[in-house]
C-alpha cells in the first residue's frame, strides 16, 4: 500500500459524458501527478500540481482539467468523453516536486467509456 | 526532448535464471533514470533510480541497473528471478521537475 487513494477503482460510463476521478496523496505529500496508461499511448504523464498551483502540463487534451484543493487533494475531471479515452488513471504523490523525491503511485481508476 | 525505448516488449525465462530488461535513453539535459514495477492490477513501484554517483545501481527484491552514459543504456538486471517476478516493467527518465517519460514496457514473465 504507498499510502495514496483513487477513487473511484472502476468507472463505466458513455461518450460524451464527464466524470471526476479523486486522488488524495499520501500524508505530507504536497507534489501530485497524474497519469494516463492506454493500451494505444502506454503510460503518459498528464499534469503536476504542487501545493494547489499546476506546475507542469503534459499530453492532457483541452477536455481534461484538473485542480490540486487546499487539502492537498486532487481531482481530475474528463468532459466530452470519447471512446478513445478508455484507459487507466494513476495519480502519484512525492514530497516536493523534482527528481530527487519518489513518486508514490495510487493503484488506479480504470474509466470504460462505451 | 526526453524518451525511452525499451527494446523488449515481453521477456520470458525460466525460474532460477538470469534476466536483462533492456532501455535506451536520450536525453539533451542531466540525465535521471528509474525503473518501476507494475503487478497485475496494482499500481507502480519504484525498483531502482539513477540521479548521479555510483553507475551501478541496486534495488528492491535483488535487481540492479548499471548507467551507461556512452551507450545511452539503462539495463536492469536480476541474477535469478523468480515466479513472483512476473510482472511489468517500466524504464523512464525524468526532467527536473520529476515529470517522467516512459517506456512502452517490458513484460516479464518467468515459467516454472
Amino acid at each position: 500500500d504507498s499510502g495514496v487513494t483513487q477513487t473511484p477503482k472502476h468507472l463505466i460510463t458513455a461518450t460524451g459524458q464527464r466524470v471526476t476521478l479523486r486522488c488524495s496523496p499520501r500524508s505530507g505529500d504536497l507534489s501530485v501527478y497524474w497519469y494516463q496508461q492506454s493500451l494505444d499511448q502506454g503510460l503518459q504523464f498528464l499534469i503536476q500540481y504542487y501545493n494547489g498551483e499546476e506546475r507542469a502540463k503534459g499530453n492532457i487534451l483541452e477536455r481534461f482539467s484538473a485542480q490540486q484543493f487546499p487539502d492537498l487533494h486532487s481531482e481530475l475531471n474528463l468532459s466530452s468523453l470519447e471512446l478513445g479515452d478508455s484507459a487507466l488513471y494513476f495519480c502519484a504523490s512525492s514530497v516536493s516536486p523534482g527528481t530527487h523525491y519518489e513518486q508514490y503511485f495510487g493503484p488506479g481508476t480504470r474509466l470504460t467509456v462505451t | 526532448a526526453q524518451s525511452v525505448t525499451q527494446l523488449d516488449s515481453q521477456v520470458p525465462v525460466f525460474e532460477e535464471a538470469p534476466v536483462e530488461l533492456r532501455c535506451n535513453y536520450s536525453s539533451s539535459v542531466s540525465v535521471y533514470l528509474f525503473w518501476y514495477v507494475q503487478y497485475p492490477n496494482q499500481g507502480l513501484q519504484l525498483l531502482l533510480k539513477y540521479l548521479s554517483g555510483s553507475t551501478l545501481v541496486k534495488g528492491i527484491n535483488g535487481f540492479e541497473a548499471e548507467f551507461n552514459k556512452s551507450q545511452t543504456s539503462f539495463h536492469l538486471r536480476k541474477p535469478s528471478v523468480h515466479i513472483s517476478d512476473t510482472a511489468e516493467y517500466f524504464c523512464a527518465v525524468s526532467d527536473v521537475n520529476g515529470k517522467l517519460t516512459f517506456g512502452q514496457g517490458t513484460i516479464l514473465t518467468v515459467h516454472p
